[in-house]
């Protein structure tokens, strides 16, 4: 089946603007995460969905970032007024629901901040 | 101390050789462990999990746990130019992944 898809792949923006990135996870994974990784930071949790709610949003760095996903598939992160420090790569992973289980990664979306 | 720290590399090793990685986590209430692979500008593939203590063989590909010691390893075996790539280590306690700086392995024919 198809994996987990983001859109866009790459995003080029000005500081101060706000920005969408879009998730579709792969069918049947009811538990949604996004991850940031950035040159020298590795990569860090931002925010994990089971169906529509969040129950973890720990890793959201700022009040400028939030998410929401809707009808239990996709997500959508938004950041607003970015930040040349946002410039990162944002991905987005699902599983099935049960404690631990193995994270299936999409292919990213490359955001700058000029 | 971070949560999950990975020996630091780079790795060079032979064509045809083992490529022995190795990761240590802070956190004894973990549960799962995985090893992920990611090719350079490309996002994290998982290639091995791990939940018992003991061995796990998939292929080429072995990973190790020891619990009691808060240790995995991962072995490639007949490594392939094909295996270099970054090594991502990433422990599971809850629900969130908590990932180690990686370890970049270079494969020389």
């Amino acid at each position: 089946g198809a994996g987990v898809s983001q859109s866009p792949s790459n995003k080029v923006t000005e500081k101060g603007k706000d920005v969408e990135l879009r998730c579709d996870p792969i069918s049947g994974h009811t538990a949604l995460y996004w991850y940031r990784q950035s040159l020298g930071q590795g990569l860090e949790f931002l925010i994990y969905f089971q169906g529509n709610s969040a129950p973890d949003k720990s890793g959201l760095p700022s009040d400028r970032f939030s998410a929401e996903r809707t009808g239990g598939s996709v997500s959508t992160l938004t950041i607003q007024r970015t930040q040349q420090e946002d410039s990162a790569v944002y991905l987005c992973a699902s599983s099935f629901p049960d404690r631990g289980r193995e994270q299936f990664f999409g292919p990213g979306t490359r955001l700058t901040v000029l | 101390q971070k949560e999950v720290e990975q020996n630091s590399g780079p790795l060079s090793v032979p064509e045809g050789a083992i490529a022995s990685l190795n990761c240590t986590y802070s956190d004894r209430g973990s549960q799962s462990f995985f090893w992920y692979r990611q090719y350079s500008g490309k996002s994290p593939e998982l290639i091995m999990f791990i939940y018992s203590n003991g061995d796990k063989e998939d292929g080429r590909f072995t990973a190790q746990l020891n619990k009691a010691s808060q240790y995995v390893s991962l072995l490639i075996r007949d490594s392939q130019p094909s295996d270099s790539a970054t090594y991502l280590c990433a422990v599971n306690g809850d629900y969130k992944l908590s990932f180690g700086a990686g370890t970049t392995v270079t494969v020389r024919a």
